[in-house]
């Protein structure tokens, strides 16, 4: 079974600075892997997706996530975090298929 | 082009009472997926539907819950009765195919059940 970690169930981080928040996951083999957003009350919002077309993944509102196969991770990052930027982000892994297994989340808060 | 649609957004309802909840999915997906998420257990998929047809039931808790989809734009979950653990928020998701597709998800039905 497919299953995906996410470290850190919150992160805060001042206005301006580095957004990290980790993904490892466990499959035999590459996956599609994708992060999701949530914001209050809302549904979950595709940020970028990988498909093994490029380890480098660019999505949207300036996130970027890089998949390593050798660690079976695939961290999410943007370089300048902003106030908007306040949700809950969901890593999720499908091997093949439709399943869709997601990690537990993690919260970002944004200090001014 | 419209989003997935849900209906109703929130729900309060009393134990024991029937809960239907109505999704529309973006036109021309033919995969539909229904998930609860809870603080407790996270995200889970409850039922997927490819072509209209349910692939994957193995997520519905139990004989409560059911779900239909008797055409490519409509699908239905409810819970019969309803009990107190039952109340989460319950989202729908369509796409295009199903190997690795991205998944789009609708804004959810809060549901309370008192």
């Amino acid at each position: 079974a497919q299953s995906v970690t996410q470290l850190g169930s919150h992160v805060s981080v001042s206005e301006g600075a580095l957004v990290l928040l980790r993904c490892n996951y466990s499959s035999s083999v590459p996956p599609y892997l994708f992060w999701y957003v949530q914001y209050p009350n809302q549904g979950l919002q595709l940020l970028l997706k990988y498909t093994s077309a490029a380890t480098l993944v660019k999505g949207i509102n300036g996130f970027e996530a890089e998949f390593k196969k050798s660690e079976t991770s695939f961290h999410l990052t943007k370089p300048s975090a902003h106030m908007s930027d306040a949700a809950e982000y969901f890593c999720a892994v499908s091997p093949s298929g439709y399943k869709l297994s997601f990690g537990a989340g993690t919260t970002v808060t944004v200090r001014a | 082009d419209a989003g997935v649609i849900q209906s109703p957004r929130h729900e309060v309802t009393e134990m024991g009472q029937e809960v239907t909840l109505r999704c529309k999915p973006i036109s021309g997906h033919n995969s539909l997926f229904w998930y609860r998420q809870t603080m407790m257990r996270g995200l889970e998929l409850l039922i997927y539907f490819n072509n209209n047809v349910p692939i994957d039931d193995s997520g519905m808790p139990e004989d409560r819950f059911s779900a239909k989809m008797p055409n490519a734009s409509f699908s239905t979950l409810k819970i019969q009765p309803s009990e107190p653990r039952d109340s989460a928020v319950y989202f729908c998701a369509s796409s295009l195919g199903e190997g690795g597709e991205t998944q789009y998800f609708g804004p959810g039905t809060r549901l309370l059940v008192l």
